[in-house]
């Protein structure tokens, strides 16, 4: 299948701070990408869907203020935590999808802890 | 509303078979996917149906009837590796896709 690398891993960072997740489609094109949430012992949520180009649509209580998202190229999507606060850490995770495609690749995740 | 539905904990012994069922309703619907999920990674992918019928890749099977609103997972020859979470995902009329909260599969030798 496809590869989708998303990075960094793991990060820590300190209360008020902004972190920058990547996720890069290695050898596709990554007309849309998903950014997704999970919680410990839940399933993912979707927090935003971004078509390459376009601004990201968000899903309803997610602030887009909040979780800024850049999809500038077909090959790179970009999820910005700002002000990050203790309750933001989470697994967060992306995956890609190619135009026309129906199955989406995902990235390994990064889990985030704000401290 | 659209909805998944699936067992939260399921437990079956190393050599066994498991059948994971998930029920689903969508808005349209374009397909259900299969997704393993080991705790602290990511998904990988499993399978995916868009007809009616069983689909095998070795030890892991995954069947669909659209009339029904009904997939399910077969595993066989369990494996200790396989304990882990099942994520099942429908993908809806606009091509999103709705997520179940995932079975967690407890192996026990």
């Amino acid at each position: 299948g496809a590869v989708v690398s998303q990075h960094p891993s793991r990060v820590i960072c300190k209360s008020g701070t902004s972190v920058k997740i990547e996720c890069r489609s290695l050898d596709f094109q990554a007309t849309t990408m998903f950014w997704y949430r999970q919680f410990p012992k839940k399933s993912l949520m979707l927090m935003a869907t971004s078509n390459e180009g376009s601004k990201a649509t968000y899903e309803q209580g997610v602030e887009k203020d909040k979780f800024l998202i850049n999809h500038a190229s077909l090959t790179l999507s970009t999820l910005t935590v700002t002000s990050a606060h203790p309750e933001d850490s989470s697994f967060y995770i992306c995956s890609a999808r190619g135009n026309g495609d129906t199955e989406a690749f995902f990235g390994q995740g990064t889990r985030l802890t704000v401290v | 509303g659209q909805n998944i539905d699936q067992p939260t904990e399921m437990t079956a012994t190393e050599g066994a078979i498991v059948q994971i069922n998930c029920t689903y309703q969508t808005s349209g619907f374009n397909g259900l996917f299969w997704y393993q999920q080991h705790a602290g990674e990511a998904p990988t992918f499993l399978s995916y149906n868009v007809l009616d019928g069983l689909e095998e890749k070795g030890r892991f099977s995954s069947f669909l009837s659209r009339s029904k609103g009904y997939s399910y997972l077969l595993l066989k020859e369990l494996q200790m590796k396989d304990s882990a979470s099942y994520l099942c995902a429908a993908l809806d009329s606009n091509y999103q896709l709705i997520w179940g909260a995932g079975t967690k599969l407890i192996i026990k030798p």
